[in-house]
């Protein structure tokens, strides 16, 4: 089974909204990644964070981490028509992903 | 090569025929993964390897599957006996070094269809 599960399912907003998913795990890491699918294909990394960082920010991404609840959060600010994809969070346990978030921006 | 490619893009073929799906890492990445996609689904891990070897195969779903990395950069993944259940989009991505400490670049898939 996999290690991280993202919430929601699927998000739809309009252009220039902020987007927040959720990521959940089980067992203690040291790092926690996301990534971009675009199109059902390859996916892309968009940011790694480590278990003694708490956030870490690449543009318009923000990413927090809390350890004691097990979670992380993706925050894509001033949103973008071209940022609907779906995401996905993994952790370095077990290389893992889950079913992701749809995120739909509507322009 | 400027990223991880993979051959064939698509293949079609017939309940019980044998299939390989190739990945060609980005050149120096020690570490390589094979994940399977199905429609609506997160990437399922397959397998892992670091150099030539496999570190962590516990994600293929039955004997039918196997993947090797003779030289330890081309990877093929080999499934026998192919079933419909099998069709699916089959990525590959490599790293640097191991996925807990470096980002992992993906393929572009190759997509199967068992007929």
């Amino acid at each position: 089974s996999q290690q991280g599960e993202e919430d929601p399912q699927a998000l739809s907003i309009q252009e220039g909204e902020n987007a927040t998913m959720n990521c959940s795990y089980k067992t203690s890491i040291n790092n926690l990644q996301w990534y971009r699918q675009n199109s059902g294909r390859g996916l892309v990394h968009l940011i790694l964070i480590r278990s003694n960082e708490r956030e870490k920010h690449s543009g318009r991404l923000r990413v927090t981490l809390d350890t004691s609840k097990k979670s992380s959060s993706l925050l894509i600010t001033a949103s973008r028509a071209a940022d609907t994809a779906s995401y996905f969070c993994a952790t370095d346990d077990d290389m893992r992903f889950g079913a992701g978030t749809r995120l739909t921006v509507k322009p | 090569g400027a990223g991880v490619s993979q051959t064939p893009s698509n293949k079609v073929t017939e309940k019980g025929k044998y299939v390989e799906l190739r990945c060609d890492p980005i050149s120096g990445h020690t570490a390589l993964y094979w994940y399977r996609q199905s429609l609506g689904q997160g990437p399922e891990f397959l397998i892992y390897f670091q150099g030539t070897g496999a570190a962590d195969d516990s994600g293929l779903p039955n004997d039918r599957f196997f993947a090797v990395r003779p030289e330890g950069s081309v990877s093929t993944l080999k499934i026998q006996r192919t079933e419909r259940g099998d069709s699916a989009v089959y990525l590959c991505a490599s790293s640097f070094s191991p996925f807990s400490y470096n980002e992992q670049f993906f393929g572009p898939g190759t997509r199967l269809t068992v007929l």
